[in-house]
């Protein structure tokens, strides 16, 4: 299985700044995911990041509020900006999928935004 | 537009007692994951079902795919309190190469 980590874990931000969240895979994945999930809620995909071009969002997102990186095949980084209480959410990324090294998904231990 | 629900969405169970959760998706797919979510933790992976007519178990739980009806359930045997968590079911979907997860089922077995 892969080993996924995520910085922060969690954070408390004020309305109108930015957070950049990190997600460091233990192993070379084509495609990760990013996605919410709201307090009680459940997963929302937010974006996928192919390493070597540019995110693809879903529908309600976009990259101005939402940037990806995606440097190498191990790393990537989601930001948040512009924040305000709507985006307290978790945030998590995964890797894995049919034609990946993994045919199942893992995640990372998530990171607990909160906006104030 | 994809939708995968899932049915219950709180169950709330004695222990020893059986149950199951059922998850419908509304297009072709013939991978379906089942994840458990304890509060405040990320997902964990419980089954991935591959085929028409997967079954898998693990412990108490066990999970079967019909991708005819569009059909996955988990099915809850003896229920004790340690598997009371959110479980989600997840759908992928290949042309588009993503997951769509359903709405989740908040369990809690009561002692």
């Amino acid at each position: 299985s892969a080993v996924i980590s995520q910085k922060p874990s969690r954070d408390i931000c004020q309305r109108g700044t930015s957070l950049t969240i990190q997600c460091q895979v233990d192993s070379q994945v084509t495609m990760m995911f990013w996605y919410r999930q709201q307090p009680g809620q459940s997963l929302t995909l937010i974006a996928t990041a192919n390493q070597g071009s540019e995110a693809t969002y879903e529908s309600g997102f976009v990259i101005d509020k939402f940037p990806i990186s995606r440097p190498n095949l191990t790393f990537s980084t989601l930001t948040v900006s512009n924040m305000s209480p709507e985006d307290s959410s978790i945030y998590l990324c995964s890797v894995g999928g049919p034609g990946s090294s993994y045919n199942e998904q893992f995640f990372g231990p998530g990171t607990r935004l909160t906006v104030l | 537009e994809l939708k995968v629900e899932q049915n219950p969405l709180f169950l709330s169970m004695q222990e020893g007692k059986n149950y199951t959760i059922y998850c419908n998706y509304s297009t072709t797919s013939d991978r379906l994951y089942w994840y458990r979510q304890d509060p405040g933790k990320s997902l964990e992976s419980l089954f991935v079902l591959l085929s028409n007519g997967a079954v898998k178990q693990e412990g108490r739980l066990m999970a079967s795919l019909d991708t005819k009806a569009r059909l996955s359930t988990l099915h809850i045997t003896a229920a004790v309190h340690d598997l009371s968590a959110t479980y989600f079911c997840a759908v992928f979907t290949s042309g588009t190469y993503k997951y769509i997860f359903g709405t989740g089922t908040r369990l809690k077995v009561l002692a």
